[in-house]
């Protein structure tokens, strides 16, 4: 069945790149998005991607998707405190309405 | 702006009670979903809807129920809480149509505890 995979965590240095990781398994997967979840709070849509690009960037943000080894990323340029929250990939398999999600990875930004 | 709205951000029950989590979205959206988040294990799909009076079982629909009389209203019952249903639940809607750009709607989650 699908299944999508993120690390769990992930430490960096205020004003550093954060680059957080995502692997899939459906080769069907249409649209693929980032979403933020900040503490006590729900998802918020960050940005998505089409299968059929291999970049999208959005100001801090840059998406890179690799449809052969089923690899999606997202940088965030320039991270500040504010940035620090848990991730989630999620997948858009084909003709369906689901979303297949990640474990999520949280984001700590040291000052 | 899409608003998907949580009737109750934290809610105490006791074991055995029959429990009502309701979401109300207001952009007329065909799909509804019920998700709940525990830590390690990201977000599992518990239900949804894709037109009202119809559900689909997600990933893990025992133990709950659901009903969607409106539109904008899908709502998640307990039948008999139990402790292991303490979870954070969060609901999202999206737009129908298979094969376009479908982003899910969150609201901001119920924290329950099943004491």
């Amino acid at each position: 069945g699908e299944d999508v995979e993120q690390s769990l965590f992930l430490s960096v240095r205020e004003g550093d790149s954060s680059v957080i990781n995502c692997t899939y398994t459906d080769s069907s997967s249409t649209y693929l998005y980032w979403y933020k979840q900040e503490p006590g709070a729900g998802l918020q849509l960050l940005t998505y991607i089409f299968s059929n690009m291999d970049m999208k960037q959005d100001q801090r943000l840059t998406v890179l998707l690799n449809k052969k080894d089923k690899h999606l990323s997202l940088r965030i340029a320039d991270t500040q405190t504010g940035d620090s929250a848990i991730y989630f990939c999620a997948e858009r398999a084909g003709a369906t309405n689901k979303l297949i999600f990640g474990t999520g990875t949280l984001l700590a930004v040291q000052p | 702006d899409v608003k998907v709205t949580q009737s109750s951000r934290y809610l105490v029950k006791r074991t055995g009670e029959k429990v009502f989590l309701e979401c109300v979205q207001d952009m007329d959206h065909e799909n509804m979903f019920w998700y709940r988040q525990d830590p390690g294990l990201g977000l599992r799909l518990i239900y949804f809807s894709y037109d009202v009076k119809m559900k689909e079982k997600g990933d893990i629909p025992e133990g709950y129920s659901v009903s969607r009389e409106k539109k904008e209203r899908f709502s998640l019952i307990l039948e008999s809480a139990s402790t292991n249903q303490t979870s954070m639940y969060l609901c999202a809607s999206s737009i129908q149509g298979v094969g376009s750009n479908q982003p899910q709607h969150f609201g901001d989650g119920t924290r329950l505890s099943i004491l």
